[in-house]
């Protein structure tokens, strides 16, 4: 089966400037999470959808940071705007299900650096 | 609340020696405990889950984990490291119960394993 997938792979953008992260699930999956991973640190939730509704966005910054997943498939993270410690990985995970018995699948991530 | 410290944040062995990479947790409710692996440039790998079954977990490629509630410990253990099983280690907690069961992940350790 394929996997999660996540474009673009690499970004590159100056301060203040807006990106956008689009990460496509499993097939057949209702549970969809964005994560940041800061170098050296482990990745941290920042939005958790289960089909197209917010289950969890407490840690997610929402002056500057934005997600959706209309039609509760695919799913788009966006930032604007940009400041220099949003330099991070940003991983999109899905699972059939939001139990602890679910696997989190994880996609290969977006590598974001703010110059 | 939740939290999990890994106590090393790299390890190196030789390859065929034992490896020891160890987790201590904090949760509030009982825990379901979680090792991801992720190699370079490759999205995270689910490696063995504890979820209040047998205290004794077996995973993926060798790897197995005990987890040990009197001492809120559990440590990866692998008998024999083979190279490919370079790579960074996360600890993951979760709550058992609840709708928006966030993983918390600990800081990671990078294994490295010597020819």
């Amino acid at each position: 089966e394929a996997g999660v997938a996540q474009s673009p792979r690499y970004k590159i953008i100056e301060k203040r400037q807006s990106v956008a992260f689009w990460c496509n699930p499993i097939s057949g999956h209702a549970t969809l999470y964005w994560y940041q991973q800061i170098l050296g640190q482990g990745p941290k939730l920042l939005i958790q959808f289960q089909n197209n509704g917010v289950v969890d966005d407490s840690q997610l910054p929402k002056d500057r940071f934005s997600a959706e997943r209309l039609k509760g498939v695919d799913s788009t993270l966006k930032i604007q705007p940009a400041k220099l410690e949003d330099s991070a990985v940003y991983l999109c995970a899905s699972s059939l299900g939001s139990g602890a018995a679910y696997e989190q699948y994880f996609g290969p991530g977006t590598r974001l650096t703010v110059t | 609340a939740q939290s999990v410290t890994q106590l090393d944040s790299h390890v190196s062995v030789s390859e065929g020696t034992p490896v020891l990479l160890r987790c201590n947790y904090s949760s509030s409710y009982s825990p379901s405990l979680f090792w991801y692996v992720q190699h370079p440039n490759k999205g995270l790998q689910l490696l063995l889950k504890y979820t209040s079954a047998a205290t004794l977990v077996k995973g993926i490629n060798g790897f197995e984990a005990e987890f040990k509630k009197s001492e809120t410990s559990f440590h990866l253990t692998k008998p024999s490291a083979h190279m490919s099983d370079a790579a960074e280690y996360f600890c993951v907690v979760t709550p058992v119960s609840g709708s928006a069961r966030q993983l918390t992940f600990g800081s990671g350790t990078q294994l490295t394993v010597l020819p």
